[in-house]
């Protein structure tokens, strides 16, 4: 089975400043996506960012940038410009067609 | 995207009973995950579930304790059987649609 590590339990940032999240994946497919999603206190999953595995492009949504090595299964989530209302659990999820796993989370804290 | 409505948001129940937890998508969906998140800690998929077809377990959860129904492309149930303390938890559903995926708002239970 597909696997996704996240390294990090918990992270910290003071606000305004920049922090990268990590998280490593393993497959043996070839078309798959990855995520990273946001979990605030109230559960929702909140989506943060999307990259599909054959762009090579890395993807980017304002604030948020995911730095993707395909050949490495890396795909780590830079949050620039911190904001208070950024604190969450942050997880790493891979998605292929039949199949969507998470990688245990990293508690991210904004310092002000 | 697509929108999962699940219900119940939480309950407390009595050890011995069952718990059904639905499921309701507003698109049509070939592919349902079901989870179980414990507090702080990452999504443990349970099981997928296709429509028309028995739902696939992961390695430690069995049909018995946590049978699931997909009676067809917009809804899924999930039901703890013969529950204990241990089976307290938050059970969230999920699904895909083209390159997204989603979520539900989650369930809590509490086994008394």
């Amino acid at each position: 089975a597909q696997t996704v590590t996240q390294s990090q339990p918990e992270m910290s940032v003071q606000e305004a400043e920049t922090v990268t999240l990590s998280c490593t994946y393993d497959t043996s497919e070839s078309d798959y996506y990855l995520f990273w999603y946001k979990q605030p206190p109230s559960r929702q999953m909140i989506l943060v960012i999307r990259q599909e595995a054959y762009k090579q492009q890395n993807a980017t949504e304002n604030r948020f940038s995911v730095n993707f090595q395909k050949a490495a299964k890396s795909f780590s989530l830079k949050i620039s410009d911190s904001q208070l209302g950024d604190a969450a659990m942050y997880f790493c999820a891979y998605r292929s067609a039949g199949d969507m796993r998470f990688g245990a989370g990293t508690r991210l804290t904004v310092k002000p | 995207s697509a929108v999962i409505s699940q219900k119940p948001s939480r309950d407390i129940c009595q050890r011995g009973t069952s718990l059904t937890i639905q499921c309701q998508v507003d698109s049509q969906v070939t592919m349902m995950f079901w989870y179980r998140q414990q507090p702080g800690q990452s999504l443990t998929l349970i099981a997928t579930a296709n429509q028309g077809s028995e739902a696939t377990y992961e390695s430690g959860f069995v049909i018995d304790k946590f049978p699931i129904s997909r009676p067809n492309l917009t809804f899924s149930t999930l039901t703890v059987s013969n529950m204990s303390p241990e089976d307290s938890s938050i059970y969230l559903c999920g699904s895909t649609l083209n390159t997204e995926a989603f979520f539900g708002q989650g369930t809590r239970l509490t086994v008394v």
